[in-house]
C-alpha cells in the first residue's frame, strides 16, 4: 500500500549548522511532496512543496530536492535558527486524489 | 483572508457516545480533507470532500462519516466512540481541489473516556 517513510526521527543540531531531513514514497504515482511544520500545541503549516516536474525548489533558507528514480525527497535547511525548532512531516500524494500520505515526523531540536 | 475554522477546540465524550466536529474552510476553498493525527500513528487520512461529495476515503472504520455543505463547511462523526478515537482531528482545505496547498486548521482535540 502507500507509504511515506522520514528519517531521522529526531535531529539535534546547534545553531548555524543545516538540518536534512529525509524521506522515501512507495507509489510511484506521487506526484506531489509538502513539507509541513508543526509547533508544539499548533497546526501543521506548509512550508514548502514540491510537484514531479521538478527535481529542486528553494525558498529561503529552505530546499527540497526530488529524485523521482529512487523516489526520495528531502528537506534542507540551512543557517538553523532556534525558531527551526518543531517537527517537520514530509509528505506524498497522486494530486488527483487530493490524499495526503503523511511520514511519522522528524523532532527538529536546534540548540543555541 | 481569515484561515481554517475547526469548532470545538476541545471536547471530552464518554466511551459509546457520538461526536460531530465541525470545519470552515478558507473562503473560496472548495475542498476539504479531513485527518486523525495521535503520537503513535501520525498524520493519517480520513476522507476528502469537494463540492459536496465525498472523493476519498482512508482506512478507518464505517464509524467515522462526514459531510458537506454547500457552502463548503463540513462536519465529521464519529459515533460509538472508543477509548482509541482520542486524537488530534486537523481539516485542511485548498481551493484548487487537485491535492495541491493544503492549509489547516488548529484542530480538535478530541479525549474519549
Amino acid at each position: 500500500g502507500e507509504n511515506v517513510e522520514q528519517h531521522p526521527s529526531t535531529l539535534s543540531v546547534q545553531e548555524g549548522d543545516s538540518a536534512v531531513i529525509k524521506c522515501t514514497y512507495s507509489d510511484s504515482a506521487s506526484n506531489y511532496f509538502p513539507w509541513y511544520k508543526q509547533e508544539l500545541g499548533k497546526r501543521p503549516q506548509l512550508i514548502i512543496d514540491i510537484r514531479s516536474n521538478v527535481g529542486e525548489k528553494k525558498d529561503q533558507r529552505i530546499a527540497v530536492t526530488l529524485n523521482k528514480t529512487a523516489k526520495h525527497f528531502s528537506l534542507h535547511i540551512t543557517e538553523t535558527q532556534p525558531e527551526d525548532s518543531a517537527v517537520y512531516f514530509c509528505a506524498a500524494s497522486v494530486s488527483s486524489t487530493n490524499k495526503l500520505i503523511f511520514g511519522t515526523g522528524t523532532l527538529l531540536a536546534v540548540q543555541p | 483572508k481569515a484561515g481554517v475554522t475547526q469548532t470545538p477546540r476541545y471536547l471530552i465524550k464518554t466511551r459509546g457516545q457520538q461526536v460531530t466536529l465541525s470545519c470552515s474552510p478558507i473562503s473560496g476553498h472548495r475542498s476539504v480533507s479531513w485527518y486523525q493525527q495521535t503520537p503513535g500513528q501520525g498524520l493519517q487520512f480520513l476522507f476528502e470532500y469537494f463540492s459536496e461529495t465525498q472523493r476519498n476515503k482512508g482506512n478507518f472504520p464505517g464509524r467515522f462519516s462526514g459531510r458537506q455543505f454547500s457552502n463548503s463547511r463540513s462536519e465529521m462523526n464519529v459515533s460509538t466512540l472508543e477509548l482509541g478515537d482520542s486524537a488530534l482531528y486537523l481539516c485542511a482545505s485548498s481551493s484548487r481541489g487537485e491535492g495541491y496547498g493544503y492549509t489547516f486548521g488548529s484542530g480538535t482535540r478530541l479525549t474519549v473516556v
